[in-house]
C-alpha cells in the first residue's frame, strides 16, 4: 500500500544533541513538507520541498535543517539551536500542482530528556 | 502565521446529532481543505473545495464555501462515536503551485455514544 512512513514514533533528545526524524513516501509525490504541532494547536510549516535537491524555509525554520537527496525521502534534523523542540512532528507529501490534498504520516513525538 | 480561525474550539454532541464547524480565513485562496486528526495520529484529508465552488458533499460530510465572507463550514450529519477527532481547515492562501497550506487551530469534536 502506498503511504508515508515516519520513524521513530517517539524520540528523546538530550541537551545539545541533534536528532534526525525520518520521512519516507512511496506515493511518487514530488512535494514534501514538515510541520510542527504543539498541544491543542494547528500545524506550522517548518520546511518544504517541491523537487529533489531543492527546499524552502517555512514559517518556523530556525533551529531545523532538511535535505532532499531522493524523491522518496525528506529527513528533518532538529538541531541544538532549537531551544524548545518538544512537539509532535508531522511529514506530508502531495503532487506538485494546484488543488491537491496532502497525505500525512503518523508523526514523531519528540521530547527532551 | 495562522490563516484560518476555527469556531468553535470544542464541540460535544450526542451520537446521531449533526456537528457544524466553521472556518474563517484572511487572504484570497485557490482552495480550502478539511482534515481530520485522531488523537496521536496524522491528519487525514476529508474534502477539498475550490474557490469557484460553493458546496461539496462526500458521504455524511457537507462543506460550504463563501469567498465573499472568507468563510467555510463543515457539517457532519448523523454523527457517530468514531467521528470523535480534531478537525482542521487549511487554505493555500492563493500560493502559486507550491502546494503550501496554512492550517487553522482546529475544532475538537466529541461524539458521545
Amino acid at each position: 500500500d502506498g503511504g508515508i512512513t515516519q520513524s521513530p514514533k517517539y524520540l528523546f533528545r538530550k541537551e545539545g544533541q541533534n536528532v534526525t526524524l525520518s520521512c519516507e513516501q512511496n506515493l511518487n509525490h514530488d512535494a514534501m513538507y514538515w510541520y510542527r504541532q504543539d498541544p491543542g494547536q494547528g500545524l506550522r510549516l517548518i520546511y518544504y520541498s517541491q523537487i529533489v535537491n531543492d527546499f524552502q524555509k517555512g514559517d518556523i525554520a530556525e533551529g531545523y535543517s532538511v535535505s532532499r537527496e531522493k524523491k522518496e525521502s525528506f529527513p528533518l534534523t532538529v538541531t541544538s539551536a532549537q531551544k524548545n523542540p518538544t512537539a509532535f512532528y508531522l511529514c506530508a507529501s502531495s503532487m506538485r500542482m494546484r488543488n491537491q490534498p496532502q497525505h500525512f504520516g503518523d508523526g514523531t513525538r519528540l521530547s527532551i530528556l | 502565521s495562522q490563516q484560518g480561525e476555527e469556531d468553535p474550539q470544542a464541540l460535544s454532541i450526542q451520537e446521531g446529532e449533526n456537528a457544524t464547524m466553521n472556518c474563517s480565513y484572511k487572504t484570497s485562496i485557490n482552495n480550502l481543505q478539511w482534515y481530520r486528526q485522531n488523537s496521536g495520529r496524522g491528519l487525514v484529508h476529508l474534502i477539498l473545495i475550490r474557490s469557484n465552488e460553493r458546496e461539496k458533499h462526500s458521504g455524511r460530510l457537507r462543506v460550504t464555501l463563501d469567498t465573499s465572507k472568507k468563510s467555510s463550514s463543515l457539517l457532519i450529519t448523523a454523527s457517530r462515536a468514531a467521528d470523535t477527532a480534531s478537525y482542521f481547515c487549511a487554505t493555500d492562501a492563493g500560493s502559486s503551485n507550491t502546494g503550501k497550506l496554512i492550517f487553522g487551530q482546529g475544532t475538537t469534536l466529541q461524539v458521545k455514544p
